[in-house]
């Protein structure tokens, strides 16, 4: 266990929605990085959050976006929802700003989109 | 070109031998390189990082690095039936993680 949190699990949807999902980060961590993993594929980078800052981004349209709170903690929200979307959605905590920072997955959200 | 390529798979391997995993990249100024293993239905679990040209063991797993050549290489010694996954070479320029697309294996006990 990593001690990273999503919510969540799983998720149904429709075309033209919107979602949020949620994560919580390892104590002690201060980053948060969310992908994207279609079946049979790595995940993909969507964005980070470094300090409550967007602190990089994947190559995603506008709507998809995200938040950092205070605690950390991250949210995830797609506008507009496509039939693409669907796919494994997956939060990674760290301690950013060193040189071997490394990111721990949680369990990630599925989200079908119809 | 992909980021990050992975020999493809899916490999089989026999109960107690060794599985031999491949990973290139592209970007030169990747930092270091990460391997995550994946069960079916799971999230990627990290195994080993590696940063340094060389070798590096961590138990039956070992990482190797050639930044001249730009190649990762995963191996698992006598592997086991719980080996059995997907497993993802990763690397790293600065803020960004690139995957590649993951080689399965399967341990025939």
């Amino acid at each position: 266990e990593t001690g990273v949190t999503q919510s969540p699990t799983h998720l149904i949807k429709t075309r033209g929605q919107q979602v949020t999902l949620r994560c919580s980060s390892q104590s002690g961590h201060n980053t948060v990085s969310w992908y994207q993993q279609a079946l049979g594929q790595g995940p993909q980078f969507i964005f980070q959050y470094y300090r409550e800052e967007e602190n990089g981004r994947g190559n995603f349209p506008p709507r998809f976006s995200g938040l950092q709170f205070p605690n950390y903690s991250s949210e995830l929200n797609v506008n507009a929802l496509e039939l693409d979307d669907s796919a494994l959605y997956l939060c990674a905590s760290s301690f950013g700003g060193s040189a071997q920072e490394t990111q721990y997955f949680g369990p990630g959200t599925r989200l079908l989109v119809l | 070109q992909k980021e990050v390529e992975q020999n493809s798979g899916p490999l089989s391997v026999p109960e107690g031998a060794i599985a031999s995993l491949n990973c290139t990249y592209s970007d030169r100024g990747s930092q270091s390189f990460f391997w995550y293993r994946q069960y079916s239905g799971k999230s990627p679990e990290l195994i080993m990082f590696i940063y340094s040209n060389g070798d590096k063991e961590d138990g039956r797993f070992t990482a190797q690095l050639n930044k001249a050549s730009q190649y990762v290489s995963l191996l698992i010694r006598d592997s086991q039936p719980s080996d059995s996954a997907t497993y993802l070479c990763a690397s790293r320029w600065g803020y960004k993680l690139s995957f590649g697309a993951g080689t399965t294996v399967t341990v025939r006990a």
